[in-house]
């Protein structure tokens, strides 16, 4: 079993729907959380941190549940420019960093 | 500010050959990491440096693979020799008291 697994996807979406990743992690012990997307053939980019109260970012919106060991992404009124793909990423006590092999979005008009 | 830097963009070799990738962190991040990423996965640890101090390297190929990180700036990473199998994009990326990872452009690696 993978350290971190996300769901595997794709997923097709018209525009305007609200779509839901969820990421879980195996080590209990881990200390921080990341979704970063990942556009066709660029690199990875902070989308935003994971916060244990949970975090919004205009469309975007991040939770953590510690007890289930799962983090997810909530994007509303999807745009035809969030078509990408969504890496979790978790962090451990002493500061590797472990991604999942990502989830890939796909925006329609 | 600039980001992280790698060179090459681009590397094709044939089997057996060796290759190099150096990468240049963003000014003032002390940890530094080298992933490697295939199609369809997500970027998979090779080494973390804290300073010029692997702290973590237990999923590179030692036969193979070996990096360094002299004055803990700038970092190499090598293959040699390359194989078949080798062929991804090699990602550096480097973060502050390792919190979010800023990654650089990527090295694709082609062996042919």
């Amino acid at each position: 079993r993978k350290e971190v697994e996300q769901d595997p996807g794709p997923f097709n979406v018209p525009e305007g729907a609200t779509v839901a990743f969820n990421c879980t992690y195996s080590n209990s012990a881990s200390q921080s959380f990341f979704w970063y997307r990942q556009d066709c053939r660029k690199e990875p980019k902070l989308l935003m941190s994971v916060y244990s109260s949970g975090n919004e970012d205009g469309r975007f919106t991040a939770q953590l549940n510690r007890a289930s060991q799962y983090i997810s992404l909530l994007i509303r009124d999807s745009k035809l420019s969030d078509s990408a793909t969504y890496l979790c990423a978790v962090n451990g006590w002493a500061g590797k960093s472990t991604f999942g092999d990502g989830t890939t979005l796909t925006v329609k008009p | 500010e600039a980001g992280v830097v790698q060179s090459p963009r681009y590397k094709i070799i044939e089997k057996k050959q060796p290759v190099a990738f150096w990468c240049n962190p963003i000014s003032g991040h002390n940890t530094l990491y080298w992933y490697l990423q295939n199609l369809g996965q997500g970027p998979e640890l090779l080494i973390r440096y804290e300073n010029e101090e692997a702290v973590d390297d237990s999923q590179l190929p030692k036969d193979r693979f070996s990096a360094e990180r002299l004055k803990g700036v700038d970092s190499t990473l090598k293959i040699q020799p390359a194989e078949l199998g080798d062929s991804a994009v090699y990602l550096c990326a480097s973060s502050f008291s390792a919190g979010e990872l800023f990654f650089g452009e990527g090295s694709r690696l082609t062996v042919l």
